[in-house]
């Protein structure tokens, strides 16, 4: 696709619902992340995919945060027992490769899934 | 790990000024800094980046400069619009897009 489209972009859970954030890279792109971005604050990284392998989760806060991309493509993040301090933008971004050392690794951002947790 | 601070995080100038955002990083091994741009209800875009190996980039109205042994990289952007409104994110990274560490953003007001 043209860019990286997440869905949905608002959503409103009450504490301990579980919810499933849905992002669609940019077709090709190897690589995917998740990032967390609280109100007034820089993006946090979560997780990272290169194709359907998760190289790396360190960032998950918490094992209620769980994230796969079977067919290394669409990625879902899932946020089990939601809890309020959960609420934030979580931005989804891919990468034609996820290293750095080309031009060719820029990180394309979707505009984010809102989760509100009441 | 890596830690970014960025300043201000408010910044208000009249349209034609010059604006500069700051950032200082802990980790000597970021030779990456990108920065991008947020506006409401979207996600950051990437506006320009800079390597280790460079001390200055420049396109059109927006320049970086990078100080590795000062470990500080600043945004310069020129002849301001009403339309470079937005927050400004820092980053570093010792190389690889996973690793990135953002700073905590400066809100960017240009006044008609």
């Amino acid at each position: 696709g043209a860019g990286v489209s997440q869905s949905p972009r608002y959503k409103v859970a009450k504490r301990g619902q579980d919810v499933a954030l849905r992002c669609d890279p940019i077709s090709g792109h190897v690589s995917l992340f998740w990032y967390q971005q609280a109100l007034g604050q820089g993006p946090e990284f979560l997780t990272y995919f290169q194709n359907e392998a998760q190289l790396d989760k360190s960032g998950l806060p918490s094992d209620r945060f769980f994230a796969e991309r079977p067919e290394g493509s669409v990625s879902t993040l899932k946020i089990q027992r939601t809890q309020q301090e959960d609420s934030a933008v979580y931005l989804c971004a891919s990468s034609l490769d996820g290293g750095l050392q080309t031009g060719a690794n820029v990180l394309t951002f979707g505009a984010g899934s809102r989760l509100t947790v009441l | 790990g890596e830690n970014v601070e960025q300043h201000p995080s408010t910044l208000s100038v009249q349209e034609g000024d010059s604006a500069v955002i700051k950032c200082t990083y802990s980790d000597s091994a970021s030779n990456y800094f990108p920065w991008y741009k947020q506006e409401l209800g979207k996600g950051p875009q990437l506006i320009i980046d800079i390597r280790s190996n460079v001390g200055e980039k420049k396109d059109q109205r927006i320049a970086v400069t990078l100080n590795k042994t000062a470990k500080h990289f600043s945004l310069h952007i020129t002849e301001t619009q009403p339309e470079d409104s937005a927050v400004y994110f820092c980053a570093a990274s010792p190389g690889s897009a996973r690793q990135l560490t953002f700073g905590s953003g400066t809100q960017l007001t240009v006044l008609p």
